[in-house]
């Protein structure tokens, strides 16, 4: 099994600051990687995927990088609503797994 | 609209059994790849099981030989029966669809199931 690890577990920013999470694995998954957004109550919404691409509706502030084993959420100019818990999931290996999740909460 | 809805939720006792539907207006269940994930209290998320379009299955560890999922096509549902529940089964269950690139695009709102004496 595919082990994810999320750093930092929290991260507090102010609104318009820079965002910065990272997903690592603990084998190579090329760019098979997901990012989630799940705030409190609600379903996950998908982010990102293949490491890269944006789900449709996504705005361009959040973006994703990276290959193999480090991979990187970045949101460019936190808005009010995006603070909340973000997963990383991959799709190379069975069983699906995910991260254990970074919480970007208001400084 | 495109929606999952999840029901069958709620407190089991351990040993029980339940069974968790995920009805889905505007989509067809049989043409995606359905799954299961749950989320323990405060927790993070964990695949538990998924549906292929050809109908094969598959399974997290932790379930397998507890958990069946299935489909109703003509009820275009799809269900997750639980038998030998534990403790550790506490958790919101969700619904969600998948493409070929096994990405959850969709998800249901989620139903709790706790499992306590």
């Amino acid at each position: 099994e595919i082990v994810l690890t999320q750093s930092p577990a929290t991260l507090s920013l102010s609104p318009g600051e820079r965002a910065t999470l990272s997903c690592r694995a603990s084998q190579s998954i090329s760019i098979y990687l997901a990012w989630y957004q799940q705030k409190p109550g609600q379903a996950p919404r998908l982010l990102i995927y293949d490491a890269s691409y944006r789900a449709t509706g996504i705005p361009a502030r959040f973006s994703g990088s990276g290959s193999g084993t480090d991979f990187t959420l970045t949101i460019s100019s936190l808005e009010p609503e995006d603070f909340a818990v973000y997963y990383c999931q991959q799709r190379s290996n069975w069983p699906l797994t995910f991260g254990p999740g970074t919480k970007v909460d208001i400084k | 609209e495109v929606q999952l809805v999840e029901s069958g939720g709620g407190l089991i006792q351990p040993g029980g059994s339940l069974r968790l539907s995920c009805a889905a207006p505007g989509f067809i269940v049989s043409s995606n790849y359905m799954s299961w994930v749950r989320q323990a209290p405060g927790k993070g998320l964990e695949w538990v099981s998924v549906i292929y379009r050809d109908g094969r299955i598959n399974y997290a560890d932790s379930v397998k030989g507890r958990f069946t999922i299935s489909r109703d096509n003509s009820k275009n549902t799809l269900y997750l029966q639980m038998n030998s529940l534990r403790a550790d089964d506490t958790a919101v269950y969700y619904c969600a669809r998948s493409g070929d690139e096994w990405y959850f695009d969709l998800w249901g709102r989620g139903t709790l199931v706790t499992v306590s004496s």
